[in-house]
């Protein structure tokens, strides 16, 4: 089984201070990790993923993210946020091991970015 | 430009009013799936197609069906639409292969009364 949670409904950053999002996870096997973000009004867009190699992994509009295995987790990442990164973060998971094609989402966390 | 199309993008009816939301995509994905989005329970999935005239069941199947004819278009069916199914829906499709991101439409938005 497969499952990923997102602890924080809400974070709340100032502009160009760092930001992070927090994702955990659980799989049977190895798994894919991605992040996605949902601006509104809009379908949710691909940032980045892990698939392996290079735990750390870099993505659009400055995202990064870092994959601990120890920890199942897998964390969004920014040096500096900006106001128009405000929106909604999904992090999903896939497990290799699991035999599921189907993703599993996480409940999102809304990044709100003051000026 | 690479993208999945959804259609309508709002649309109000009443309880046990037949309807169908299209979806199509221009990319030449095996994949693609439906999902609902409500607040609090993030995406969950209705249905999704490995390919042509394969589909099966998500998380949340009941009182939707789908069909998949033509490799882009996968429409979603509410056949007797009823309040809980009020949500915003988002089509998605990918390549066959496990570790692709989905491309999403631009979602959805039903409002059964």
């Amino acid at each position: 089984a497969q499952s990923v949670a997102q602890p924080e409904d809400q974070v709340n950053v100032a502009e160009g201070n760092p930001l992070t999002v927090k994702c955990t996870y659980s799989v049977s096997g190895n798994p894919y990790l991605f992040w996605y973000v949902q601006y509104p009004n809009r379908g949710l867009q691909f940032l980045l993923k892990y698939i392996t190699g290079d735990n750390l992994v870099k993505g659009s509009y400055g995202f990064e993210a870092e994959f601990n295995k120890s920890q199942t987790s897998f964390h969004l990442k920014k040096p500096s946020a900006l106001v128009s990164d405000s929106a909604l973060y999904f992090c999903a998971v896939r497990d290799m091991g699991g035999g599921s094609y189907i993703p599993t989402f996480g409940r999102g966390t809304s990044l709100i970015v003051h000026p | 430009e690479a993208q999945v199309t959804q259609n309508p993008r709002y649309l109000i009816t009443v309880t046990g009013k037949k309807l169908t939301v299209t979806c199509s995509q221009n990319m030449n994905h095996e994949y693609m799936s439906w999902y609902r989005q409500d607040p609090g329970l993030g995406l969950r999935q209705i249905y999704y197609s490995m390919n042509v005239e394969v589909t099966d069941k998500g998380d949340v199947p009941e009182g939707y069906k789908v069909s998949r004819k033509e490799k882009r278009n996968f429409p979603l069916i509410l056949e007797s639409p009823s309040p809980n199914q009020t949500s915003l829906y988002f089509c998605a499709s990918s390549q066959y292969r496990d570790n692709q991101p989905q491309h999403f439409g631009d979602g959805t938005r039903l409002s059964i009364l």
